[in-house]
C-alpha cells in the first residue's frame, strides 16, 4: 500500500522557475526522504527530513515537514531541463525498518 | 553511481514460469530491499534481507522469496509468473544500524510477462 500521496501527479513549468510538489501521509514517522527517477531508471536519494526537523536545504533543494499536518514538500529552485524526472516521497515509519513510497510527481521543465 | 548493480536488466518470460533476479550491494552495506514498481506508480517494498534472514515483508504472496548471501548480494525469486508481475524490480541496499534509512538503488530489472 502507499503511505505517501504526492500533489500533483504532473508538473510542466519553463526553465528557470520554481517547481514544488507536495507529499502528505498517514502515519507517525521516524523522517520523510524524496528520491527521483529518470525515466525508467533506479531512484536516486535526494534528501532527508527528520520527524524533528522542520525544515532543511540542499543546493536548490529545499525541503519542508509539517508533521501536524502530516504533509511535506519539495521546492527545486531556478529549474532546469535536467530537473525533468519523476520525485517520490518515502517515509520510514515510527519503529519501522520500510520506507514507503508514494506515487510520484512528474515533472518536465521545458527549455 | 550508487554502487549497486542488478542482473538481468531486460527479461521477457511467459505466464506460469519462474525468475531469478541478482543484485550486488554497496560495498559496506548489510541490507538489501527488494521493491517492485508497476509502470506509473510508486515502488511497492517486496521485503528486506539482513545477516541473510528475511527481517520483514510487503503484502506480496509466498511465491516471492529472496536470499541474501553472505557477500551480502542477494536474489529475488519469483515462481509461477502472473501476467500482473510484469514490472520495474528494483534492489536497494543500505547499512542497517542507522537511524537514517536512506536507501541506495540499482538501476533495476524490468520483468515483462507475457
Amino acid at each position: 500500500s502507499q503511505q505517501g500521496e504526492e500533489d500533483p501527479q504532473a508538473l510542466s513549468i519553463q526553465e528557470g522557475e520554481n517547481a514544488t510538489m507536495n507529499c502528505s501521509y498517514k502515519t507517525s514517522i521516524n523522517n520523510l526522504q524524496w528520491y527521483r527517477q529518470n525515466s525508467g531508471r533506479g531512484l536516486v536519494h535526494l534528501i532527508l527530513i527528520r520527524s524533528n526537523e522542520r525544515e532543511k536545504h540542499s543546493g536548490r533543494l529545499r525541503v519542508t515537514l509539517d508533521t501536524s499536518k502530516k504533509s511535506s514538500s519539495l521546492l527545486i529552485t531556478a529549474s532546469r531541463a535536467a530537473d525533468t524526472a519523476s520525485y517520490f516521497c518515502a517515509t520510514l515509519g515510527a519503529g519501522s525498518y520500510q520506507l514507503t513510497f508514494g506515487k510520484g510527481t512528474k515533472l518536465s521543465v521545458i527549455p | 553511481e550508487t554502487g549497486v548493480t542488478q542482473s538481468p536488466t531486460h527479461l521477457i518470460k511467459t505466464r506460469g514460469q519462474q525468475v531469478t533476479l541478482r543484485c550486488s550491494s554497496q560495498s559496506g552495506h548489510n541490507t538489501v530491499s527488494w521493491y517492485q514498481q508497476a509502470l506509473g506508480q510508486g515502488p511497492q517494498f517486496i521485503f528486506q534481507y539482513y545477516r541473510e534472514e528475511e527481517n520483514g515483508r510487503g503484502n506480496f504472496p509466498p511465491r516471492f522469496s529472496g536470499l541474501q548471501f553472505p557477500n551480502y548480494s542477494s536474489e529475488l525469486n519469483v515462481n509461477a509468473l502472473e501476467l500482473d508481475d510484469s514490472a520495474l524490480y528494483l534492489c536497494a541496499s543500505s547499512l542497517k544500524g542507522t537511524t537514517a534509512g536512506e536507501l541506495f538503488f540499482g538501476e533495476g530489472s524490468r520483468l515483462t510477462v507475457l
